[in-house]
């Protein structure tokens, strides 16, 4: 089954530089992969996504790209702000598989100092 | 409008009872997915179903787990003879199946079910 790796764990950055987190998956039939943020007491929220046909995307400060043959993804956060401050996850879905169900990476503390 | 809603939001249970979760997905999303988050964990899949189709319980991870869906909406899934490893929040998730393939999935808040 599909594996994906997520680094660094924790990540703290200055308010207003940018913050970068990777992701690789193992299946090379993945062709969806979503960004997820997840606030304390809360479910998670999606705040990206990408598929396999493409390689980059943008939605104002939060970009992520994805690299198929080396098969590893990343979500880049610009001019980050206190409010960014949460943990991250991003997650791979193969087709095929039946249920789309998504497979997650253990997450990215992101603190972000004011 | 109304997103996924979870009920109880926290469970204290003594070990060896029985619990119940309770999700109610988005209205008109078919699909719906149930994930354990433990303690600084991602996400684990455990069970997923879609209209009226057999469900995928390939993420189960013992047969004290089981869920149904009743009348293609609210899902429960159950957990019998909890033990203090199934202390974890229970998300529920749900989607619109398209032709296409990956499908956003719309998250709950959660259960925190805690087994002393």
């Amino acid at each position: 089954g599909e594996n994906v790796e997520q680094h660094p764990s924790t990540l703290s950055v200055q308010e207003g530089d940018s913050a970068v987190i990777k992701c690789t998956y193992s299946d090379s039939a993945s062709n969806y992969f979503p960004w997820y943020k997840q606030e304390l007491g809360k479910g998670p929220q999606l705040i990206i996504d990408i598929r396999s046909n493409v390689g980059e995307k943008k939605d104002q400060r939060i970009a992520v790209t994805l690299n198929k043959t080396a098969k590893h993804f990343s979500l880049h956060i610009t001019e980050t702000q206190p409010e960014d401050s949460a943990v991250y996850f991003c997650a791979a879905s193969t087709p095929g598989a039946g249920s789309y169900q998504l497979t997650f990476g253990k997450g990215t503390k992101l603190s972000v100092i004011p | 409008g109304a997103g996924v809603s979870q009920s109880p939001s926290n469970k204290v249970t003594e070990k060896g009872k029985d619990v119940e979760l309770r999700c109610d997905p988005i209205s008109g999303h078919t699909a719906l997915y149930w994930y354990r988050q433990s303690l600084g964990q991602g996400l684990e899949f455990l069970i997923y179903f879609q209209g009226n189709s057999a469900p995928d319980k390939s993420g189960l991870p013992s047969d004290r787990f089981s869920a149904e869906r009743t009348g293609g909406s609210v899902s429960t899934l159950t957990i019998q003879r909890t033990q203090q490893e199934d202390s974890a929040v229970y998300l529920c998730a749900s989607s619109l199946v398209t032709p296409l393939d990956g499908n956003e999935q719309f998250f709950g808040p959660g259960t925190r079910l805690t087994v002393l």
